[in-house]
């Protein structure tokens, strides 16, 4: 692993239906990040970590939620996915806040029907 | 509000011209700034940061220009390839608080046009 690695790749849910995301890093970032894409409204912050143990809301947190059991592992679940939830999720890793740019995952496309 | 914005939603280049993406930012408190490019399926990926008390920076046919004035980030890509068509992001990092503090724009398509 180099990077970010974002599981699955793509997926289609049913409404309704619980998914875990999961994004693993393998360069012992302090912060994590979860975003979602979608046309027109470019990233926007669902949750956010800024070390293992602690986490946070972002922007659009609501039908979400994560944990940071360690440095490496920040999965996001979706108790029950709606299709609004249909979107490109992108996990990212920065050193730490404040501190350099980010690292993106490939993404994980979700299409909830 | 607060925001950073791009100018131009889609720029169509000729191959072998010079590339400028704009970008408008307001929050005066902002340190540090980094654009990313963006290729279809794939997450962004870091092209240059530029700290606020430089005006001015150079990578690989890349360049990245600051004006605090009028708060407006451009990036200049030389001699622009098909490898170059991408959707291009610029962030702004507001320092302090405790969200990472990154702030995206939207992003801005470049097309080129062989």
């Amino acid at each position: 692993i180099a990077g970010i690695t974002q599981a699955p790749t793509s997926q289609i849910l049913a409404a309704g239906r619980r998914m875990t995301l999961r994004c693993t890093q393998d360069m012992r970032h302090n912060a994590m990040y979860w975003y979602r894409q979608d046309l027109g409204l470019g990233l926007r912050l669902i949750h956010y970590s800024n070390t293992a143990g602690t986490t946070g809301k972002g922007e659009v947190p609501d039908g979400y939620s994560v944990s940071r059991a360690n440095t490496d592992d920040f999965p996001l679940t979706l108790a029950s996915a709606v299709p609004s939830q249909t979107s490109v999720y992108f996990c990212a890793s920065s050193a730490g806040t404040g501190k350099g740019g980010y690292t993106f995952g490939s993404g994980t496309r979700l299409t909830v029907v | 509000g607060e925001s950073v914005g791009l100018h131009l939603p889609t720029l169509s280049v000729q191959e072998g011209d010079n590339s400028i993406i704009n970008c408008a930012y307001s929050n005066s408190a902002s340190d540090y700034f980094i654009w990313y490019k963006q290729e279809s399926g794939k997450g962004p990926q870091f092209i240059i940061d530029i700290r606020s008390n430089m005006d001015k920076r150079q990578g690989q046919r890349v360049t990245v220009l600051l004006n605090k004035t009028v708060k407006h980030l451009s990036l200049q890509i030389a001699a622009t390839q098909p490898g170059d068509s991408a959707v291009y992001f610029c962030a702004e990092r507001r320092y302090g608080g405790s969200q990472g503090n990154l702030i995206f724009g939207k992003g801005t398509k470049l097309s080129v046009k062989p």
